[in-house]
């Protein structure tokens, strides 16, 4: 199947410092990545889908400003978390439709466990 | 938008064993329903998914049925072994230009040996 890379895969900061998390699919081209985000025994949600080219579209709830997505080309996205606060400490996954176009398999970066001091 | 309900939150069953878990879902227009198990501090996998023009689909141990008019979709794990212990999470999406996927809560299966 279609490998997606995500790095780092941990990351301890200080609070009020920006981080930045790198998706990759690595064999095919993506389109559409999606970022979620996913507390201690929680489910995967949703923050923003990232569309290579254009503004991320972002869910409800969540701050665009503090939550910048960059998707530049068709193989990587970027998410920054500004100026991060404890509150922000949570595991981030990244994912990508393996097939173009139609609604498709998604695969999963390793996610990228963010701890804020 | 999409609302997925997940149950049981955890199913603690012993070796050999079968398990169900169960979803519901609100979106009528949805059409694919995956199935993702996740391993303690591991990426989502898929293991088997579902599109609305089929109602039942089955690989080895592992199958998933579904209700269109009801609007839920079960997973079937028989024969369960301790490998299978993790947390399964259910999803549905729709094609299009606004393609996402909503998960279920999760569930933590335990097989016991």
């Amino acid at each position: 199947g279609a490998v997606v890379s995500q790095h780092p895969s941990w990351v301890i900061c200080k609070s009020g410092t920006s981080v930045k998390i790198e998706c990759r699919s690595l064999d095919f081209q993506a389109t559409t990545m999606f970022w979620y985000r996913q507390f201690p025994k929680q489910s995967l949600m949703l923050m923003a889908t990232s569309n290579e080219g254009s503004k991320a579209t972002y869910e409800q709830g969540v701050e665009k400003d503090k939550f910048l997505i960059n998707h530049a080309s068709l193989t990587l996205s970027t998410l920054t978390v500004t100026s991060a606060h404890p509150e922000d400490s949570s595991f981030y996954i990244c994912s990508a439709d393996g097939t173009s176009g139609y609604t498709g398999e998604l695969f999963f970066g390793e996610g990228s466990r963010l701890t804020v001091l | 938008g999409e609302n997925v309900e997940q149950h049981p939150s955890t199913l603690s069953v012993q070796e050999g064993d079968s398990a169900v878990i169960k979803c519901t879902y609100s979106d009528s227009a949805s059409n694919y329903f995956p199935w993702y198990k996740q391993e303690l501090g591991k990426r989502p996998q898929l293991i088997i998914d579902i599109r609305s023009n089929v109602g039942e689909k089955k690989d080895q141990r592992i199958a998933v049925t579904l209700n269109k008019t009801a609007k839920h979709f079960s997973l079937h794990i028989t024969e369960t072994q301790p490998e299978d212990s993790a947390v399964y999470f259910c999803a549905a999406g729709k094609g299009g230009s606004n393609y996402k996927l909503t998960f279920g809560k999760g569930t933590l299966l335990t097989v016991n040996p």
